[in-house]
């Protein structure tokens, strides 16, 4: 079935640092690719978000390009804050489209001053 | 977008008891969906939380572990029942509004332990 892999944590960076969090994906079809963010405390938010191959989300300084021949989704910034500091999340959702999301394990960030 | 109130927020529960989570949105929204975390794992798709009828499970998931009930279209409740360490957990809302997978929102989430 489909499933989504990501790099294990905690990150720990200076800030400034430049981020990358890996993602890989196995899926059948052509799934909708995202990143999800939860800050201490609060929950779940869509970061950024890419629909096809080639296709690329950003959002807040954060990219991730949808490569369909590695089937990778990684996350980047070039300078991170102290404000980034949160779990993120990878996911897909299949080609069905029902809004079911399949997550990988979540990354925990932690950047210091 | 979607607000989505998730009580309570943490709770600590004995072995064979049950515990209801509830959850309200602040619009009407098309589909609810129950996930939970466990300790050091990714978020799984518990079921699907449908208006008017019963939910729809994802494999390992029954109704008789995970009642849920979704009267209207604002709110929803998870029941985690005969609960043990196992159920330990985070158990999150979503809600999904308009025709696409990006439009899902999330709630803060229920920390639940049980001794």
């Amino acid at each position: 079935g489909d499933s989504v892999t990501q790099m294990e944590g905690p990150v720990t960076l200076s800030e400034e640092a430049f981020l990358t969090i890996n993602c890989t994906y196995t899926a059948t079809g052509y799934p909708s690719l995202f990143w999800y963010v939860q800050y201490p405390g609060e929950g779940l938010q869509l970061l950024l978000k890419a629909t096809k191959a080639d296709d690329k989300g950003s959002n807040k300084g954060f990219e991730a390009t949808y490569r369909k021949e590695t089937t990778s989704f990684h996350l980047e910034k070039g300078s991170v804050q102290v404000s980034d500091s949160a779990v993120y999340f990878c996911a897909l959702s299949g080609s069905s489209n029902t809004g079911k999301l399949i997550f990988g394990q979540g990354t925990t960030l932690q950047v210091k001053p | 977008s979607a607000v989505i109130s998730q009580k309570p927020s943490r709770d600590i529960c004995q072995r064979g008891t049950s515990l209801t989570i509830q959850c309200q949105v602040d619009s009407q929204v098309t589909m609810m969906f129950w996930y939970r975390q466990q300790p050091g794992q990714s978020l799984t798709l518990i079921a699907t939380a449908n208006q008017g009828s019963e939910a729809t499970y994802e494999s390992g998931f029954v109704i008789d572990k995970f009642p849920i009930s979704r009267p209207n279209l604002t709110f929803s409740t998870l029941t985690v029942s005969n609960m043990s360490p196992e159920d330990s957990s985070i158990y999150l809302c979503s809600a999904r509004t308009g025709g696409s997978a990006e439009k899902l929102f999330f709630g803060s989430g229920t920390q639940l332990s049980v001794l």
